[in-house]
């Protein structure tokens, strides 16, 4: 296991279109998260998962966007009619649940999304 | 509300000095306090953290300092090398340990 694997890499969609986030963490993390990184921004909270349990979801952008992890391993976001101001940085990282708060996450490469 | 704060956009140094990038925080309920870098076209990586009981840290050439009273995170590199240059994000746990705060990031760059 090499690490967060996320894909696509790149993602052009049309306003209005839905798209879909995939993040394999790594396998022995309990811990799944979503952040988001704008244009001369830090990456900012989106929601987590302990296993396949949402734990912390009120920091979803708005109810366009979801998130699941039906099996506790990989997990998915959606966006649902894409609007521009969505173009950013999809960020997964994974830790294990007992995290030592020394040592932080281990982020993916990230998805890059453009809306046009 | 902006918790965490980089005031400094962008820093420039020559190599073999220096590097000092600074984070400025206003919530008290944070107990790990990190550092992360980030190349163009990579996720974050971990670099240093320092718990809130502590008040410095070193990891070789990487040393972070926490100032509890002025609420004052700062990491001092030394010696500078070019492929330092990348972009620095401080961040913060909180107590519950459910998610990390950013700052915004300086951007480092370090001449030959």
């Amino acid at each position: 296991d090499t690490g967060v694997s996320q894909d696509p890499r790149h993602k052009i969609t049309k306003r209005g279109q839905n798209v879909t986030f995939r993040c394999d963490p790594i396998s022995e993390h309990n811990r799944l998260y979503w952040y988001r990184q704008t244009l001369g921004q830090g990456p900012e909270f989106l929601t987590y998962f302990q296993n396949e349990a949402q734990l912390e979801k009120s920091r979803l952008l708005s109810d366009r966007f979801s998130a699941e992890r039906p099996k506790g391993s990989f997990s998915t976001l959606e966006i649902q009619r894409t609007e521009q101001g969505d173009s950013a940085m999809y960020l997964c990282a994974s830790s294990p649940r007992e995290s030592r708060g020394d040592y932080g996450y281990t982020f993916g490469s990230g998805t890059r999304l453009t809306v046009v | 509300d902006q918790q965490v704060k980089q005031n400094s956009p962008s820093l420039s140094v020559q190599e073999g000095r220096i590097s000092i990038l600074n984070c400025d925080y206003t919530n008290s309920m944070f107990d790990y306090f990190l550092w992360y870098k980030k190349y163009p076209a990579e996720g974050p990586t971990f670099l240093i953290s320092i718990s809130s009981i502590k008040d410095k840290n070193e990891d070789g050439r990487f040393t972070v300092f926490l100032n509890k009273s002025a609420k004052h995170l700062s990491l001092h590199i030394v010696p500078s090398q070019p492929g330092d240059s990348a972009v620095y994000f401080c961040a913060f746990r909180d107590n519950a340990g459910n998610m990390l705060t950013f700052g915004g990031g300086t951007r480092l760059m370090v001449k030959p």
